[in-house]
């Protein structure tokens, strides 16, 4: 199946540095979503973006659609140790009628030292 | 909130054995999914329904099937566990249509095949 390049694969970081992390694809995406897993959770949604070129925040996170639409990237500002955790982005496809579909990258981990 | 809820969080299961893995969801979400996630693969999707009794295969269905008798309930079967099954296993569900329409994700089930 389909799966997305995600890089970095892992990052450890000091406490208040600065992140930064992408997705590339060979296919075209409707919506890209950035998601967080905290150990032993199910994936959270962070961000989520629907136009290409958009720029979102949220608190210390931004994401942005690349224009292409084939490209996205994720960075967290001034990093504290509860950021830890798998971050995943995912583009999600229209199937049809009521369908979608997320085809995920294979995921980030960040480990901040205190 | 949208709630997506796992019955079970964590498994241990004989080789052979059949296992079954319960999802609700309480948000009257049309579209439900199944995902493995393991180390450096990310999230692949297993089946997914976009409606009562429909199925659908993802990218991974080899050696699953799946049932949805009731629009808020999504059960994985394993119809005969095997080693190469162990793994977390999450469920998701989300609205119907195209772009815009977020995933939400179960906390997971831990699958550990002896």
């Amino acid at each position: 199946g389909q799966q997305l390049n995600q890089s970095p694969q892992s990052m450890f970081i000091q406490e208040g540095e600065d992140v930064s992390m992408n997705c590339t694809s060979s296919s075209i995406f409707n919506t890209w979503l950035w998601y967080k897993q905290d150990p032993g959770e199910g994936p959270v949604l962070l961000i989520a973006l629907y136009k290409a070129g958009e720029l979102t925040s949220n608190g210390r996170l931004t994401a942005q659609f690349g224009i292409t639409r084939k490209d996205s990237f994720l960075n967290i500002s001034a990093s504290i140790p509860s950021d830890v955790g798998i971050y995943f982005c995912a583009g999600q496809t229209w199937l049809g009628g009521a369908t979608n579909k997320l085809i995920f990258g294979t995921g980030t981990l960040l480990a901040v030292q205190p | 909130d949208v709630k997506v809820t796992q019955s079970s969080r964590y498994l241990v299961k004989r080789t052979g054995e059949k296992v079954f893995l319960e999802c609700v969801q309480d948000m009257d979400h049309e579209n439900m999914f199944w995902y493995r996630q393991d180390p450096g693969l990310g999230l692949r999707l297993i089946y997914f329904s976009y409606d009562v009794k429909m199925k659908e295969k993802g990218d991974i269905p080899e050696g699953y099937s799946v049932s949805r008798e009731k629009k808020e309930r999504f059960s994985l079967i394993l119809e005969s566990a095997s080693t190469n099954q162990t793994s977390m296993y999450l469920c998701a569900s989300s609205l119907p249509g195209g772009s815009g329409n977020t995933i939400y994700f179960g906390e997971g089930s831990w699958l550990t095949v002896v």
